[in-house]
């Protein structure tokens, strides 16, 4: 199976703020890459796929980089709606579609 | 307005069997595949499985943790997609979700439903 290496695994951050999450894949995956916001007691959310595509109606503060094995989300401007963990998805292989373990997002 | 709607979550014992339901609307149900991802309680997310669409075989993948044990069968007249939970374990125990998807050429899960709690225990 293909693993997924999500950092940092919990960040404080302030409403403004850029942020920057990092998952890494254990094999090249190309550009098959997802993220999902889920906030508590909610299911997630398709932020980005295709590694860099923004799902329709997600904001433009989120973006997403990387190929291979290296990926970022980054949210330009925190905003309060935004403190929720999130989730990478390697879509590369279609027996095991693996997530990574997750990065909780915290109000400093 | 895509929905997905999940059903059939309850207490269950271990060894016992369960039947989840995922009931979909606002799309062609038939044209897509659709995924069952987990949750356990304080917990990452999970790949279960998924089916694919009848036009590409409607063949299934499963995780390992869960082959041998779990199907998942679709009903396109209904419009409902299942996932049978067979010798289920205390670590089955998990709020359990249908997704749309893979879908695209690059496998996105677009829609999820609100979940159902699957709790094996005796």
């Amino acid at each position: 199976d293909i693993q997924m290496t999500q950092s940092p695994s919990s960040l404080s951050a302030s409403v403004g703020d850029r942020v920057t999450i990092t998952c890494r894949a254990s094999q090249s995956i190309s550009s098959y890459l997802n993220w999902y916001q889920q906030k508590p007691g909610k299911a997630p959310k398709l932020l980005i796929y295709a590694a860099s595509s923004l799902q329709s109606g997600v904001p433009s503060r989120f973006s997403g980089s990387g190929s291979g094995t290296d990926f970022t989300l980054t949210i330009s401007s925190l905003q309060p709606e935004d403190f929720a963990t999130y989730y990478c998805q390697q879509s590369y292989s279609t027996l095991s579609y693996t997530f990574g373990q997750g990065t909780k997002l915290e109000i400093k | 307005e895509v929905q997905l709607v999940e059903s059939g979550g309850g207490l269950v014992q271990p060894g016992r069997s369960l039947r989840l339901s995922c009931t979909a609307s606002g799309f062609t149900f038939g044209d897509y595949a659709m995924s069952w991802v987990r949750q356990a309680p304080g917990k990452g997310l999970e790949w279960v499985g998924f089916i694919r669409s009848k036009a590409y075989g409607g063949t299934t993948e499963y995780a390992a943790s869960v082959k041998g044990r779990f199907t998942i069968s679709r009903d396109d007249s209904k419009s409902i997609a299942y996932l049978q939970m067979n010798s289920l374990k205390t670590e089955d125990t998990a709020v359990y979700y249908c997704t749309r998807g893979p879908y695209g050429d690059y496998n996105r899960f677009d829609y999820w439903g609100q979940g159902t709690l699957v709790t094996v225990s005796s």
